[in-house]
Parts: C-alpha cells; structure tokens; sequence
C-alpha cells in the first residue's frame, strides 16, 4: 500500500527566507508525486506534479520539488518565502496503475510566515 | 482551465436530515470524481470514487447507504449524507481529473457541514 510521510507538522520562517517542505513516500514503483496548498476553508490548490522525466518539477507560485528516488523523497522548496505563503501544504502519492486516480496525502505542513 | 466548483460552501442543519452535495466540472468533462472527508486539522481521507454511468467504489468503511453518490453526467457527481447525525459533521472536499494519461486531480473549495 502507498503512504505518504510529512514529517513537519508545523513550521515558521521568516518572509523572504528560503523554505523546504519534506516528504517522504512509500510505493513499490516509480508514483505520481504531487504537492498541493491549502489555505483555511477552502479546497486545494495543485502548486506542483511529477509524473516521469526531469526529477526537478517547477510549479506556481515560485515552487519547485526535486523528486530523489533513492531517498523516497519529494521535498518542496522555494528561494523566497512570501506571507500569502502561510497555508497547509500536502504531499500526495498517487498510484501509476489507475492513472494516478488514487491519491493518498500526507498529514499535512502548516506553514507561517513571519514579517 | 480545470476548474472544479462545489456547492453549497456551508451547510447548518438539525439531525436526521439529508443533505445534498453538489460537485461540477466547469471546463472539462470527467468521467471520474473523487470525495474526501477531512476533520480539522487532518488531512484527507479518501471516502468514494464516482463514475459516471456506474455505481461509485467505496473506501473500505465508509458506509454506502449513509454516503450516496450519483454521477448522472459527465459535468456533475452529488454525494447525499443521509439521516444526517453530527458525528456526521465534516468538511467535504470533492475533486475530479482531466481525462487523459499524466492528468492531476483538480479540487473544489469544498463544504463545511455541520449537524446540530
């Protein structure tokens, strides 16, 4: 069974600071790998996705997530943190059989940011 | 593009009433949607797989006669919380995918339930 580790549940960082959000995943084969942001009452917001390729995905806003198969990680970065940042980050695993229907999500990172 | 619209945002009623959820794909047609169940604080936890034409796929627990999912159209999946109860009470997030191979789910803003 795939699952998905977010090993911070909270984190804090200062406006302008670089940031990284880890994730680990468990999966048998190569998974579709996704991150997506959440801000209070709403729904989620797709920031980034790995399906094959390049291991280093660009997504909106600035993000970009480096996908490491010997770690089993996919970490989210970014240079420069802006306070619309502050939000719930989620990593997703999605299995290839299926087309990646099935997602299963991390417990979730919230994320403050700091002026 | 991929815009996925739910409604209602917010939702208050007594006990042992039905509830209806409506979750649309405004700019594509998707022959598959998902509905997940997050409690505060917690992440998502996937309760249903809807397609359209056929009956949904359930997680394992989540009970089919409490939860109903139709998918009568390519644009529209609704999940009915029956007899609704505030154990009940939970914010319902439906998602649906861009047809197509290496296409991510796309979310709605989800539906804050709550049961009095």
């Amino acid at each position: 069974a795939q699952s998905v580790t977010q090993p911070d549940i909270h984190i804090t960082v200062s406006e302008g600071a670089s940031l990284e959000l880890r994730c680990n995943y468990s999966y048998g084969a190569t998974p579709y790998l996704f991150w997506y942001v959440q801000s209070p009452g709403q729904g989620l917001q797709l920031l980034l996705k790995y399906f094959s390729g390049d291991t280093l995905v660009q997504g909106i806003k600035g993000f970009e997530a480096e996908f490491k198969r010997s770690q089993s990680s996919f970490n989210l970065r970014k240079p420069s943190v802006h306070w619309s940042d502050a939000a719930e980050y989620f990593c997703a695993v999605g299995a290839v059989a299926g087309g990646g229907n099935k997602l299963t999500f991390g417990t979730g990172t919230q994320l403050k940011v700091e002026l | 593009g991929a815009v996925v619209s739910q409604h209602p945002s917010w939702v208050i009623c007594k006990s042992g009433t039905s509830v209806k959820i409506e979750c649309r794909s405004l700019d594509f047609q998707a022959t598959t949607m998902f509905w997940y169940r997050q409690f505060p604080k917690q992440s998502l936890m996937l309760m249903a797989t809807s397609n359209e034409g056929s009956k949904a796929t359930y997680e394992q627990g989540v009970e089919k006669d409490k939860f109903l999912i139709n998918h009568a159209s390519l644009t529209l999946s609704t999940l009915t919380v029956t007899s609704a109860h505030p154990e009940d009470s939970s914010f319902y997030i439906c998602s649906a995918r861009v047809p197509g191979s290496n296409q991510p789910q796309h979310f709605g803003d989800g539906t804050r339930l709550s049961i009095l």
